[in-house]
């Protein structure tokens, strides 16, 4: 139901962009969510946006990353700048599940690997 | 932000039990029930099992169930199967917005 796209290999200081397609499940008024795991390492979340527009980011990656959304293609898209091959990783989106309690993810795409290397 | 803790590795044979921990602090896995557990197995997406601790979305077996305990929070499954074996992860929502994973859990069906 969803699909991570984009370049697979990326020099140094170029920048990641990748898209999220989504399928088969409800689009509007959810937030979705992007994930990387380096090889060896554990989740790393790196932001997410509402339908609106609205974004959340970590902080550790805030200043490089934007995130927008295509409601009338149903997708999502990160852009990450600036790449280094600390950046190598496989990257993830999902979708954002809330209620009034907290929120959770609850459909994932299979990833897709980038790989930063001159 | 927090750090998950969870072992690298747990097994267990076909019908038994193994219990997975995911332990955090005080101030985020012991103050909300905001835990979640995603099974993955390599090459695929990873799947929603267990949410909110204990709660099982639908269409989840009820071989899997999901407990918390002060800092810790467990994923528990029962009557191993052979297709159990997979990667397992927590995943815990903070009050920032933001979300924060284990280590991940390889489980071995012997």
């Amino acid at each position: 139901k969803l699909q991570e796209s984009g370049p697979g290999l990326l020099k140094p200081s170029e920048t990641l962009s990748l898209t999220c397609s989504v399928t088969g499940a409800s689009f509007g008024r959810f937030y979705w969510s992007w994930m990387r795991q380096p090889a060896g390492k554990r989740l790393e979340w790196i932001g997410r946006i509402f339908t609106t527009g609205t974004t959340n980011f970590n902080p550790s990656l805030k200043s490089r990353v934007t995130m927008s959304v295509d409601t009338s293609k149903n997708q999502v898209s990160l852009n990450l700048k600036s790449v280094t091959a600390a950046d190598t990783a496989m990257y993830y989106c999902a979708r954002v599940r809330c209620n009034s309690d907290g929120c959770f993810l609850d459909y994932w795409g299979q990833g897709i690997l980038v790989t930063v290397s001159s | 932000q927090s750090a998950l803790t969870q072992p690298a590795s747990v097994s267990g044979s076909p019908g038994q039990s193994i219990t997975i921990s995911c332990t955090g602090t005080s101030s985020d896995v012991g103050s909300y029930s905001l835990v979640s557990w995603y099974q993955h197995y390599p090459g695929k997406a990873p799947k929603l099992i267990i949410y909110e601790v204990t709660k099982r979305p639908s269409g989840i077996s009820n071989r899997f169930s999901g407990s918390q305990s002060g800092n810790t929070a467990s994923l528990t499954i029962s009557g191993l199967l052979a297709e159990d074996e997979a990667d397992y992860f927590c995943c815990l929502y903070e009050d920032s917005g933001t979300f924060e994973f284990g280590g991940g859990t390889k489980l071995t069906v012997l």
